[in-house]
């Protein structure tokens, strides 16, 4: 069974600093597909960003982007240029191969944004 | 394009009862995932529908059950309702097509079981 581990229960950051969120998984699978979320205090979950395993290049979307090391079973998530809105639990979650829908995540980082 | 959709928000039910909950995925997704999150267990995974079939199904109990409807509309019930499924049941939508896995959230159903 695949396992998602999140070592950092909480985090903080000075606004307009940047913030490393750390992943790990384990998974026997090649094909995979892992995703951050971000669930603010209203509990709606808002993708961040998402990477293909089979791809080499790390994601990004704007302030956010990804390290994804494959062997090592790696997946941060770098946040840039700090926001109070960036304030929120965040998720790390691994999905199988295409047409598995379950998604399996970890047990999420508070991420607290000082002013 | 509008979200995902879920009735009710909110729920107070009391122990042995069962509940009914509600999601409308976005307009063009076939596949609805349901998920629970609790302080304790963190999210977990109940089941996934696609054109009306339960595809995939997370460990619990066969009190909790689903269904989807012809327009991918689906809902899930849970019987005979204990103090620990208190919980927020979050549900999700996917296109189900290569390159557009991505599954989106609902705002959720937080029930509260006394």
């Amino acid at each position: 069974a695949q396992t998602v581990t999140q070592s950092q229960p909480e985090m903080s950051v000075q606004e307009a600093e940047t913030v490393t969120l750390s992943c790990t998984y384990d998974t026997s699978e090649s094909d995979y597909y892992l995703f951050w979320y971000k669930q603010p205090p209203s509990r709606q979950m808002i993708l961040v960003i998402r990477q293909e395993a089979y791809k080499q290049q790390n994601a990004t979307e704007n302030r956010f982007s990804v390290n994804f090391q494959k062997a090592a079973k790696s997946f941060s998530l770098k946040i840039s240029d700090s926001q109070l809105g960036d304030a929120a639990m965040y998720f790390c979650a691994y999905r199988g191969g295409f047409g598995n829908e379950k998604l399996t995540f970890g047990t999420g980082t508070r991420l607290t944004i000082i002013p | 394009k509008a979200g995902v959709t879920q009735t009710p928000r909110y729920l107070i039910k009391t122990r042995g009862q069962q509940v009914t909950l509600s999601c409308s995925p976005i307009s063009g997704h076939r596949s609805v995932s349901w998920y629970q999150q609790t302080p304790g267990q963190g999210l977990q995974f109940l089941f996934e529908y696609f054109s009306e079939t339960q595809r995939n199904k997370g460990n619990f109990p066969g009190r909790f059950s689903g269904r989807q409807f012809s327009n991918s509309r689906s809902e899930m019930n849970v019987s005979t309702l204990e103090l620990g499924d208190s919980a927020l049941y979050l549900c999700a939508s996917s296109r189900l097509e290569l390159e557009q896995e991505t599954q989106y959230f609902g705002p959720g159903t937080r029930l509260l079981v006394l």
